[in-house]
C-alpha cells in the first residue's frame, strides 16, 4: 500500500526558512517522480514543484522559483522541500504526491503538513 | 503559463442526476489533462488522466472527454459519495497548473 507522510510544518516568521519532509513507503521510490502541491485551507490546489526519480530534473512554480528547493534521498525513501524567504502567502497545507510514471499527475497523496508564516 | 478555468464554480444537484463540469485551457494541452476529487479535510483523489482514461478503481459513472482547450468531466447518476470539489490539472507543460475547482453540492 502506498503511503506518503509529510512532516515539518509549523509556524515561521516572515523571511524565515523551513524544511518539509515526506516519508514514502509501499512502492519503489527511486522509480517515480514526486510532487509538492499546496492548498490554502478552503481554497484551491497550487502545484509547487516536481523532481524526477533520479533527482536530476526539477521544476518549480513561478511563485516559489528561487526560494524553494526540492530534493530527495532515494536511499531513505524521502522527499524534501527546503523553503527560504518565507512570506505570509506561503501559508498553506503542503502535500507531497507521487507521479505514476506515465505522466506528471499525482496518483497518490499524503495528508499534508500545515505551514503558517506569521509574525 | 497555462491557465485552467473551470465552470461552474459551484453546482447543486440531486442524487441520480447527471452533471457536467467544464475545464477550459488558455492554450492547447492536447489531451494532457487530469481530474481529481477532493472532500473536506481530505487529500485529493486521482480520477482521470489523459482527458478520458479512468484511474483503476474509479466508478464507471465518471467520464472525461475533450482535447485541446476544452474538457469535460461528467458524472452519470450522482451518488451521495460524489458530492465534493473537483479539480482539473494540465500536465502538457511546466509549470503544471490546476483549475480553481468546482464544488458539487447536494440540492
Amino acid at each position: 500500500e502506498v503511503q506518503l507522510v509529510e512532516s515539518g510544518g509549523g509556524v515561521v516568521s516572515p523571511g524565515g526558512s523551513l524544511r518539509l519532509s515526506c516519508a514514502a513507503s509501499g512502492f519503489n521510490f527511486p522509480d517515480y517522480a514526486m510532487h509538492w502541491v499546496r492548498q490554502v485551507p478552503g481554497k484551491g490546489l497550487e502545484w509547487i514543484s516536481l523532481i524526477s526519480g533520479d533527482g536530476r530534473t526539477k521544476y518549480y512554480a513561478d511563485s516559489v522559483q528561487g526560494r524553494f528547493t526540492i530534493s530527495r534521498d532515494n536511499s531513505a525513501h524521502s522527499l524534501y522541500l527546503q523553503m527560504n524567504g518565507l512570506r505570509p502567502d506561503d501559508s498553506a497545507l503542503y502535500y507531497c504526491a507521487k507521479a505514476p510514471g506515465y505522466g506528471d499527475v499525482c496518483d497518490f497523496w499524503g495528508q499534508g503538513t500545515l505551514l503558517t508564516v506569521s509574525s | 503559463d497555462i491557465q485552467l478555468t473551470q465552470f461552474p464554480s459551484t453546482l447543486s444537484a440531486s442524487v441520480g442526476d447527471r452533471v457536467t463540469i467544464t475545464c477550459r485551457a488558455s492554450q492547447s494541452v492536447e489531451t494532457w489533462l487530469a481530474w481529481y476529487q477532493q472532500k473536506p479535510g481530505k487529500a485529493p483523489k486521482y480520477l482521470i488522466y489523459e482527458a478520458s482514461t479512468l484511474e483503476s478503481g474509479v466508478p464507471s459513472r465518471f467520464s472525461g472527454s475533450g482535447s485541446g482547450t476544452e474538457f469535460t468531466l461528467t458524472i452519470y447518476s450522482l451518488q451521495p459519495d460524489d458530492f465534493a470539489t473537483y479539480y482539473c490539472q494540465q500536465y502538457n507543460s511546466y509549470p503544471l497548473t490546476f483549475g480553481q475547482g468546482t464544488r458539487l453540492d447536494i440540492k
